[in-house]
């Protein structure tokens, strides 16, 4: 079993509708969680970060971690053909070694 | 100013053939990671830099592997006697700090196919 669990999808949605992603993780070293967004032929871009639990909003996005179940979501507001990319989970505890998901392939439809 | 620089973007080898991969990392960035990406899966961690240290290679998956950051700026990932499994992309990222495990940036990789 891997240390970080993530849907590979693929998802579909419509345009405007909220998007929720996810990851379940098994270390309960990690403290540090990142959600990442990689398009096509790219490398991987930081979306939002988080230390240890809680919920971090930034615009159209909100990411929750729950320590307590190893549980962590993205949710996407709005959702907008731009935001059709493979979205990553990636997590750490102080070594800086970050330990990834498989990404999940979102694609919103206008 | 200039993100993460990889060349080259792609590179095909035969079975056996020994590659090498480049890395500029952002100006001024103290830590350097390589990562693999194989197809449909997340990056897997290859190794770390601190300046021109090597502080980590617990991820290189055989000694064929070999990464070198002499100057502490450039990095190589070199992998000798390349194998059909190697084929991935192959990402590297800097970081301006040494206590922010989020301040990783990427480059956008070399696609490495060996035939």
């Amino acid at each position: 079993q891997k240390e970080v669990e993530q849907d590979p999808g693929p998802l579909s949605v419509p345009e405007g509708a909220i998007v929720s992603l996810n990851c379940t993780y098994s270390n309960s070293a990690f403290q540090y969680f990142m959600w990442y967004r990689q398009y096509s032929r790219k490398g991987p871009e930081l979306l939002m970060y988080t230390y240890s639990s809680g919920n971090k909003e930034d615009g159209r996005f909100t990411a929750q971690v729950d320590k307590s179940s190893k549980y962590i979501s993205l949710f996407i507001r709005d959702s907008q053909p731009s935001d059709s990319a493979t979205y990553l989970c990636a997590m750490t505890g102080n070594n800086r070694k970050l330990i990834w998901g498989l990404g999940t392939s979102l694609a919103v439809n206008p | 100013g200039a993100g993460v620089s990889q060349s080259p973007r792609y590179k095909v080898a035969k079975r056996g053939q020994d590659v090498a991969l480049r890395c500029d990392p952002i100006s001024g960035h103290v830590s350097l990671f390589w990562y693999q990406q194989a197809l449909g899966q997340g990056p897997e961690f290859l190794t770390y830099f601190q300046n021109e240290a090597q502080l980590d290679k617990s991820g290189l998956p055989s000694d064929r592997f070999f990464a070198e950051r002499p100057e502490g700026s450039v990095s190589t990932l070199k992998i000798q006697r390349t194998q059909q499994e190697d084929s991935a992309v192959y990402l590297c990222a800097s970081s301006t700090r040494t206590g922010a495990p989020n301040e990783q940036y990427f480059g956008p990789g070399t696609r490495l196919t060996v035939t």
